[in-house]
């Protein structure tokens, strides 16, 4: 798996934009890449995933360098909801484990 | 509520005993995920299977821990002997392998085990 490298924490205002950027320099050409996020006392939930090109869903944008050495995850409108731990994973199998580290300990404040 | 539930929520036992922690993954999925969790750090990879088959175990998975899928349905955790530095949240995940290359896992709640 790559080594992904985040912020060990961050605050963010209710209903500004989060914006978590993720390192990730080893990557290779065929690794995706996934955020989850953990809230309280929960299990990990899937946020959104790339390879190349920007994504965005329900719930993120997902937004790629062309190098694809760092990515920015971004929460358009925070809610105090959103106060979570969020992980970036690079799996070099998709279909396999998934290799969380410390992630980013994202505080959504009023 | 992903699908995923595990059973017990909580275990509380005493060093040395074993104690067996069940998951039950959503029903279609093929792929199941055993990880461990202490406080203040990311999930901790320990073993998966492809329905009844166990592709892969951590290294850092000692002997006394055995898991099974014996029907690629259900899972199950047991751990030997158990000793204090077993405390730990015990998370499980499925999740339906596909043509396609995204893999997203679904967590079940956590099984917390506190060994005294």
């Amino acid at each position: 798996d790559a080594k992904t490298t985040q912020p060990t924490s961050m605050d963010c205002a209710e209903g500004r934009a989060a914006n978590l950027p993720c390192n990730h320099s080893t990557i290779s050409g065929n690794e995706y890449v996934y955020w989850y996020r953990q809230i309280h006392s929960q299990g990990p939930q899937y946020i959104i995933h790339g390879l190349k090109n920007n994504e965005t869903n329900e719930m993120a944008s997902l937004i790629i360098t062309e190098d694809r050495k760092s990515s920015t995850l971004i929460l358009p409108h925070a809610t105090l909801r959103d106060t979570a731990v969020y992980y970036c994973i690079a799996p070099t199998d998709s279909w396999g484990k998934l290799q969380f580290g410390a992630g980013t300990q994202v505080v959504v404040t009023p | 509520d992903t699908g995923v539930s595990q059973d017990p929520r909580h275990k509380i036992t005493k060093r040395g005993q074993n104690v067996t922690f069940r998951c039950d993954p959503i029903s279609e999925h093929n792929r199941l995920y055993w990880y461990r969790q202490t406080l203040g750090q990311g999930p901790e990879f320990l073993t998966y299977f492809q329905n009844e088959a166990q592709l892969e175990k951590s290294r850092l998975l000692s002997d006394r821990f055995s898991a099974e899928r014996p029907k690629g349905s259900f899972s199950t955790l047991e751990i030997q002997r158990t000793e204090q530095g077993d405390s730990a949240m015990y998370l499980c995940a499925s999740s339906l392998i596909s043509r396609y290359d995204y893999n997203e896992q679904f967590f079940g709640p956590g099984t917390r085990l506190t060994v005294l």
